[in-house]
C-alpha cells in the first residue's frame, strides 16, 4: 500500500516564527488533505489539495503531485496553532484516507 | 464546525460489553467513513459507506460492524469490547465516492 511520511515529527517554535511541514507519499494520489488536531482532539480540515497551491490566512499549502510531496506553511505562528498536523492521502480513485504519523507543533509565547 | 455530528462524545464501558456509536453526515453528503485513532496505531481507516452500501473495508475487527441507514446516518457497533479498543473514533463524510472529507468531533471510548 501507499506510504505517507511526515517531517519533522516534532517542532517547537516561538510565537511569530514561520514553519514548513512536509509530507511525502509513495504513489499517485487522488486526494490529499491537511488536518490540524487540536489539544481537545478535534480534527480540523485545513486544505483539500491533491495538486497546486492554496492559501487560507496565515496558512498555505503546496502539493507537487509529480514529485509526490506536499508542504504546509505556517506563518507568524500563534500559540493556538499548537497541536498535531496530519497529512492524509487517498489513491487508486478510492475514498479511504491513509494518514501520516503527524508533526507535533508546540508554539511558545 | 464541520457539519458532521457524532454521539456520544464520551463513552466509558467495561470489557465484554457492546456499544453503538452514531454519526450524522453533512447535509448532502452521501459517503460516510469511520476511522479509529489509538496511541499505538495512529489514525486508521475502518470502513466506508456510500448511499447505504459498503464500499471499502480497512482494518476493522470482526467484532465491529457498521451500517448506513436510508436517512444516511451511520452507526458503528463494537462488541465483546477489549481494553485495546479504547480509542478515539471519528466519522467523516464527503459528497461523493472520493474527494475532500470532513470529520466529526469524535467519540472517545474508554474500556475498563
Amino acid at each position: 500500500g501507499i506510504q505517507v511520511e511526515q517531517s519533522p515529527p516534532d517542532l517547537i517554535l516561538q510565537e511569530g516564527a514561520n514553519s514548513t511541514l512536509r509530507c511525502n507519499f509513495s504513489d499517485s494520489v487522488n486526494n490529499l488533505q491537511w488536518f490540524h488536531q487540536n489539544p481537545w482532539g478535534q480534527l480540523i480540515n485545513l486544505f483539500y489539495i491533491p495538486s497546486g497551491t492554496k492559501q487560507n490566512g496565515r496558512l498555505s499549502a503546496t502539493t507537487v503531485a509529480t514529485e509526490r510531496y506536499s508542504l504546509l506553511y505556517i506563518s507568524s505562528s500563534q500559540t493556538t496553532d499548537s497541536g498535531v498536523y496530519f497529512c492524509a492521502v487517498a489513491y487508486n480513485q478510492g475514498g479511504k484516507l491513509i494518514f501520516g504519523q503527524g508533526t507535533e507543533l508546540s508554539v511558545k509565547p | 464546525d464541520s457539519g458532521v455530528t457524532q454521539t456520544p462524545k464520551h463513552l466509558i464501558t467495561a470489557t465484554g460489553q457492546r456499544v453503538t456509536l452514531r454519526c450524522s453526515p453533512r447535509s448532502g453528503d452521501l459517503s460516510v467513513y469511520w476511522y479509529q485513532q489509538s496511541l499505538d496505531q495512529g489514525l486508521q481507516f475502518l470502513i466506508h459507506y456510500y448511499n447505504g452500501e459498503e464500499r471499502a473495508k480497512g482494518n476493522i475487527l470482526e467484532r465491529f460492524s457498521a451500517q448506513q441507514f436510508p436517512d444516511l446516518h451511520s452507526e458503528l457497533n463494537l462488541s465483546s469490547l477489549e481494553l485495546g479498543d479504547s480509542a478515539l473514533y471519528f466519522c467523516a463524510s464527503s459528497v461523493g465516492l472520493a474527494g475532500g472529507q470532513f470529520f466529526g468531533p469524535g467519540t472517545r471510548l474508554t474500556v475498563l
